[in-house]
């Protein structure tokens, strides 16, 4: 399945490096989202966005910014990073609400030095 | 807000016998509740999932039942099989936009 693809799927960055991920999906679903994934820790989501509008920020450091320039796409800018945020960052989209299946991409392996 | 709880975390089973992953939730008004099945370096993916007006949903092998009034969930696979292992993952979602997901049990099907 490749309806929802995420780029690039491993990076390495310093502290004070600034950075993108990019997730694109074509399944013409309305709401995306970005989940952090730990060891040993349940799922976090982090944002949610529908319809471009961000409907959800889950206490997330502000060195985390996200943005939906429209329904098929959703970035998460990365600047001061610290070496707790390495983690898998997994993009999602669903059409509608959140009683609705929520399609993964492959992930993000982030890695902080 | 919501809070998942999921057992066991680790789960190690025969091939051919059956195994059983539990899940609590903390919020009445949630009404949907999925499955996902993440295989090791691969993306979650839903396998089965169940809505409040229903107790039970069965998929050839895979079945999920829901108890609203004691607010609990089970996933059960049956006549496993070496390609069943992966980290499940529960999730309740009853909010706008957001879903709560358990920690994961890690199952392994030992051939």
């Amino acid at each position: 399945e490749t309806g929802v693809t995420q780029t690039p799927r491993h990076l390495v960055m310093g502290m004070t490096n600034k950075k993108s991920l990019k997730c694109e999906q074509h399944l013409g679903h309305n709401a995306m989202y970005w989940y952090k994934q730990s060891a040993k820790k349940p799922l976090e989501l982090m944002f949610v966005y529908n319809f471009k509008e961000q409907t959800e920020n889950n206490s997330v450091p502000s060195r985390f910014s996200p943005e939906c320039p429209n329904s098929s796409h959703l970035f998460l800018h990365l600047h001061t990073l610290q070496p707790e945020d390495s983690a898998l960052y997994l993009c999602a989209s669903s059409q509608g609400q959140a009683d609705q299946p929520q399609h993964f991409g492959d992930g993000t392996r982030l890695s902080i030095l | 807000g919501e809070n998942v709880e999921q057992h066991p975390s680790t789960l190690s089973v025969q091939e051919g016998d059956s195994a059983v992953i539990k899940c609590t939730y903390s919020d009445s008004a949630s009404n949907y509740f999925p499955w996902y099945k993440q295989e090791l370096g691969k993306r979650p993916q839903l396998i089965i999932d169940i809505r409040s007006n229903v107790g039970e949903k069965k998929d050839q092998r895979i079945a999920v039942t829901l108890n609203k009034t004691a607010k609990h969930f089970s996933l059960h696979i049956t006549e496993t099989q070496p390609e069943d292992s992966a980290v499940y993952f529960c999730a309740a979602s009853g909010g706008y936009q957001k879903v709560t997901f358990g920690i994961g049990t890690k199952l392994q099907v030992i051939p």
